[in-house]
């Protein structure tokens, strides 16, 4: 069975730093690109990042450019989010979830983990 | 970016058919592929993966869920509704990078 778990939220200053880590298990982590996808309070989806299977590649929404960073480490089967220079505009429920490059649908989620940035 | 427009709200009756439409602002499709995904999510749950290239069921997913539609409309039908499929539903596509969601559809009970 896929899981994915994640973790590492919490309330954090404006301007100050988060890192989440998400857990995979149940499948070969490598073969897949991996994602992160958030949702504010109450709002709807949205792709953050994503990065290819050996993290040689990395792709980010316009918004998040410059201040959050994505990365993996296949041996651990985890994914990760570097955020910086958090914004109230980044407060939401963060999701770990599989990816691929051939236009494939994101298929297994994590449970989410909560990012409020609030002073 | 791809923006994609869905009805914020959708009522309907146990047991009737529910028709969630989905429209992008350019075409999603390459040749016969549509690159065009739904996904439903309940309260306080992660989305889940319903349907991929338009028509096509995710593993697990029940036959009365079924989808349609190509270029620029695209559609997800429950016949019957039941009531654990009262929640939010997602249209997301990925023609083109950033891939984007519409903003949500919420099935109610009338």
């Amino acid at each position: 069975e896929v899981q994915l778990v994640e973790s590492g939220g919490g309330l954090v200053q404006p301007g100050r730093s988060l890192k989440l880590s998400c857990a995979a298990s149940g499948f070969t982590f490598s073969d897949y690109y991996m994602a992160w996808v958030r949702q504010a309070p109450t709002k709807g989806l949205e792709w953050v990042a994503s990065i290819s299977y050996d993290g040689g590649s990395t792709y980010y929404r316009d918004s998040v450019k410059g201040r959050f960073s994505i990365s993996r480490d296949n041996a651990k089967s985890s994914l990760y989010l570097q955020m910086d220079s958090l914004r109230s505009e980044d407060t939401a429920t963060y999701y770990c979830t599989t990816d691929r490059d051939d236009g494939t649908p994101f298929a297994y989620w994590g449970q989410g983990t909560l990012v409020t940035v609030s002073s | 970016d791809i923006v994609l427009t869905q009805s914020p709200v959708l009522a309907v009756s146990l047991g009737q058919r529910a028709t969630i439409s989905c429209r992008a602002s350019q075409s999603v499709s390459i040749s016969s592929i549509n690159l065009m995904h739904w996904y439903q999510q309940k309260p306080g749950q992660q989305p889940k993966l319903l349907m991929y290239r338009a028509s096509n069921l995710a593993s697990g997913i029940p036959a009365r869920f079924s989808g349609s539609g190509s270029g620029t409309d695209f559609t997800l039908t429950i016949d019957p509704v039941q009531a654990d499929d009262i929640a939010a539903y997602y249209c997301q596509q990925s023609r083109e990078s950033p891939r984007t969601f519409g903003g949500g559809t919420k099935l109610e009970l009338k």
